[in-house]
């Protein structure tokens, strides 16, 4: 079975700051991992994926990610925060057979920026 | 454009009432998924469907239920069994196999009053 733990529920860090949102993951066959990003009543947006090939995934809005399969991490960065950056923000793991691709999703961040 | 729309965005419901919730995409995927949503739990998936006519129960379907007549709709229905219906629920579709992403609707605010 698919798991993801994020390692603190509620992020703060100042304007221009690095963000780091952290994803460890617990999987029984090769993850396709993703993050979304959840602004306030509204839906999730797709930051970025992982599937296979390069570690280092680059995603929209600066995020990127890179996958460590010896530390079955994947953490969130980005070198410097916005105050549009502020939203909730979801790890999620993916089974890879086809056919049943439904999400697991880890309990979320949420991220505030201190102006 | 394409897209998913969730209709209504908030909606009351009184206790013992069933409701129904609306999900359509015209992103022809086959896949479509119901999540909800509640602070501090993540996404909790209900029900999912890969095909017209069929659907599995996720990990949360005791007091809901769903239909799949149509490739483009996956509507949701949370009846007077489910004990505590008060949340945000949110569709998703997706295409099939791998390397795939959920695409998700603006969800939908149940309140039971």
């Amino acid at each position: 079975a698919q798991s993801v733990t994020q390692l603190g529920s509620h992020v703060s860090v100042s304007e221009g700051a690095l963000v780091l949102l952290r994803c460890n993951y617990s999987s029984s066959v090769p993850p396709y991992l993703f993050w979304y990003v959840q602004y306030p009543n509204q839906g999730l947006q797709l930051l970025l994926k992982y599937t296979t090939g390069a570690t280092l995934v680059k995603g929209i809005n600066g995020f990127e990610a890179e996958f460590k399969k010896s530390e079955t991490s994947f953490h969130l960065t980005k070198p410097s925060a916005h105050m549009s950056d502020a939203a909730e923000y979801f790890c999620a793991v993916s089974r890879t057979n086809f056919g049943n691709e439904k999400l697991t999703f880890g309990t979320g961040t949420r991220l505030t920026i201190i102006p | 454009d394409g897209g998913i729309t969730q209709s209504p965005k908030y909606l009351f419901r009184k206790e013992g009432q069933n409701v129904t919730l609306s999900c359509e995409q015209n992103l022809n995927h086959d896949a479509m998924y119901w999540y909800r949503q509640d602070p501090g739990q993540g996404l909790r998936l209900i029900y999912y469907s890969q095909i017209v006519n069929d659907f599995q129960k996720g990990d949360i379907a005791e007091g809901y239920s769903v239909s799949r007549e149509k490739k483009e709709s996956f509507p949701l229905t949370v009846t007077s069994a489910q004990k505590n219906p008060t949340a945000f629920y949110l569709c998703a579709s997706s295409i099939m196999g791998r390397n795939t992403e959920a695409f998700f609707g603006q969800g939908t605010r149940l309140t039971v009053v």
